[in-house]
């Protein structure tokens, strides 16, 4: 079975700390992606990777950065948290045609 | 530019009685569609995926969907709903090329009554 594994279940920050969030998968895949989920908007994506060092913004980028070193890794980087980045946060990783998703990591910004 | 629409935003069905999940989509082109369920905080689970031939398909735990192409839209059932069925159900397309850009619907909440 494919794992997805977020660092954190819950997080709390206060505005202006540097967050990461973790993410890994064991499955080899190449491509792995950050959402955020929110209620009454469905997933959004934040960021996505398509290989080691690799880097695609996806639809609400702005305050977010990633990093993937390795294959299995994928950090989601708040530089600054700000209260409106309160959120559920949500990793996958693809094969083919399918997405394998996290438990997730809610954060809270205070 | 694509767009998953959901239009219930929470449903409630009786234990043992039929649900009928609605998805319609807009696309340039017949795109992969996916339903996709999150039980209370969990991740998301594939329920099942449509790429081409039969327009019904099956997923796991009793569901299915049907594509419809004049109708741009892939609606989930099941014919007998659980009580473990309550979570929230959402609908995604993505491009036939089968590439990464995944656009969810904003998701129906089902309640089941006992």
């Amino acid at each position: 079975d494919v794992k997805v594994t977020q660092s954190s279940r819950y997080l709390v920050k206060r505005t202006g700390e540097k967050v990461f969030l973790e993410c890994v998968q064991d499955m080899d895949h190449e491509n792995m992606f950050w959402y955020r989920q929110d209620p009454g908007l469905g997933l959004r994506l934040i960021y996505f990777s398509y290989d080691v060092k690799m880097k695609e913004k996806g639809d609400i980028p702005e305050g977010y950065s990633v990093s993937r070193e390795k294959k299995e890794r994928f950090s989601l980087i708040l530089e600054s948290a700000s209260t409106n980045q309160t959120s559920m946060y949500l990793c996958a990783s693809r094969t083919y045609n399918e997405q394998f998703f996290g438990p997730g990591t809610r954060l809270t910004v205070l | 530019a694509q767009s998953v629409t959901q239009p219930d935003i929470h449903i409630t069905v009786s234990e043992g009685a039929s649900l009928e999940l609605r998805c319609n989509y807009s696309y340039g082109a017949t795109p992969y569609l996916f339903w996709y369920v999150q039980s209370p905080g969990q991740g998301l689970q594939l329920l099942l995926k449509y790429f081409s031939g039969d327009t019904l398909v099956q997923g796991i735990k009793g569901f299915e969907a049907e594509f419809k192409r004049s109708q741009s839209s892939f609606n989930l059932r099941k014919p007998s709903v659980h009580w473990s069925d309550a979570a929230e159900y959402f609908c995604a397309v993505g491009p036939p090329s089968g590439g990464n850009k995944l656009t969810f619907g904003t998701g129906t909440q089902l309640k089941v009554e006992l």
